[in-house]
């Protein structure tokens, strides 16, 4: 249902962009976008609905954003920092059914 | 601030049942629901299931609908997640999250279940 890339690569201090393919279901699905640092747990980054709203989550900065189009939701880190690299994963829900796609490794040069 | 803090580590033999718990604070319990998901090492994250706070309905991942059962105490604001006949496969970290049929908000910091003979 949510497909991502398995790696991802970016230089310190550049911009990234994730992307989440819904592959099933209707297209007004939202996502969130999971982070997880090594040897951590996941921590909520945000909500990014169809028409490319996104809301975050509690101390999240400013550098993290989302936005949408079509079947695709994306993440964009801007200023990259070592601490970015992390696994990113995203999520949906429907009829009563939670669903992650299988996350993507996020390697800052 | 929102806090969902797990048991600690555990080690069990195959067949064996294993109970996590999930103690929440910071939030009204019985408005939100308890997510479960585990994490295999080196695997990603897969969804076991959630309960109701508001009233204990529950939805389990076809996967796991026949092991694992997930309760709830409101008066301690504590989820549990029982998992019966262990095999080397439930080896993973288990974690609960705020949420079910929503965005995940909040996370514990996870509990390492490990089944080995």
């Amino acid at each position: 249902v949510l497909t991502q890339s398995p790696t991802a690569s970016a230089s310190l201090g550049a911009s990234v962009k994730l992307t989440c393919t819904l592959t099933r279901g209707p297209t007004t699905y939202a996502i969130a976008w999971h982070q997880q640092q090594p040897e951590k747990g996941p921590r909520y980054l945000m909500k990014v609905n169809s028409d490319g709203s996104h809301i975050k989550g509690d101390g999240i900065s400013d550098r993290f954003s989302g936005s949408s189009s079509g079947t695709e939701r994306y993440l964009t880190i801007s200023g990259l920092q070592s601490e970015d690299e992390a696994d990113y994963y995203c999520q949906t829900w429907g009829s009563g059914v939670v669903v992650f796609g299988g996350g993507t490794k996020l390697t800052v040069l | 601030q929102v806090q969902l803090v797990q048991s600690a580590a555990e080690l069990k033999k195959p067949g064996a049942s294993v109970k996590v718990s999930c103690k929440t604070s910071g939030y009204t319990f019985s408005n939100h629901g308890i997510t479960w998901v585990r994490q295999a090492p080196g695997q990603g994250l897969e969804w076991m299931g959630w309960i109701s706070a508001a009233n204990g309905n529950t939805n389990y991942a076809e996967k796991f609908q026949a092991r694992v059962s997930l309760t709830i105490d409101t008066y301690t604001t504590t989820a549990y997640m029982e998992v019966r006949s262990l095999t080397s496969d439930d080896t993973a970290v288990y974690y609960c999250a705020k949420g079910d049929i929503d965005p995940l908000d909040y996370w514990g910091q996870g509990t390492l279940v490990t089944v080995s003979s």
